[in-house]
């Protein structure tokens, strides 16, 4: 079965440091993976999607298929980075790992 | 541009009553529709997704219930709510077809305390 899996509940990184949110997945076919972001006090919304191959807000995740992970990376945190992330999976339906807050400290 | 609406934003319920929150969307047609609970340290759970009217597909076994009367309306319901049920469910919607396919648009979700 699918699934996805985010190790840590909890990262803190220094502000200007940078930043890699881990995100391993399971799924026997070609995956197509996400990343969303929930600010506070805002909705949930998506950040990037591997197809795209986009950097968003400095934010980039490569798919890597031989080590089944779609890790999320920033060069140099900033406090406005401060969220919870969810990595997310796609196949006939859209599942979620269980989140990792990340901290930016000053 | 499109929309999407859940009520009511926040809901206190006694152990043993119904239960119905309710997510509308506007501004696109055949959407697929999913209901999801956000809980502490257990991430985002898929509750239910709806490909079409009358179409639901339920992850995981529950006294939780889903239906979709109308193409942009989607409906959670309990008859009777348990303590566990507490929780901040969301409300979200995507596009069928490859132009932003697969992208979730989320509501502001409904939280729910169950006493």
């Amino acid at each position: 079965a699918q699934r996805v899996t985010q190790p840590e509940k909890l990262l803190s990184v220094f502000k200007g440091a940078p930043v890699e949110l881990k995100c391993n997945y399971s799924y026997s076919g070609s995956p197509e993976l996400f990343w969303y972001v929930q600010y506070s006090r805002q909705r949930l919304q998506l950040l990037l999607r591997h197809i795209s191959r986009e950097s968003i807000k400095g934010f980039t995740a490569d798919l890597n298929k031989g080590e089944t992970s779609f890790h999320l990376k920033k060069p140099f945190a900033q406090e406005e980075d401060s969220a919870m992330y969810y990595c997310a999976l796609r196949d006939d339906k859209i599942i979620f790992g269980k989140g990792t807050r990340l901290h930016i400290l000053p | 541009s499109q929309t999407i609406h859940q009520w009511p934003a926040t809901l206190v319920q006694p152990v043993g009553s119904p239960l119905s929150l309710e997510c509308t969307v506007e501004g696109t047609s055949n959407p697929n529709l999913y209901w999801y609970r956000q809980a502490a340290g257990r991430g985002l759970q898929l509750l239910f997704y709806s490909v079409g009217i009358g179409q639901i597909s339920s992850e995981v076994p529950q006294n939780l219930s889903a239906s979709r009367p109308q193409d942009r309306q989607f409906i959670l319901s309990s008859k009777k709510l348990l303590l566990s049920d507490s929780g901040f469910y969301l409300c979200a919607w995507s596009l069928t077809g490859f132009s932003g396919a697969n992208v979730l648009t989320f509501g502001a979700g409904s939280r729910l305390t169950v006493l």
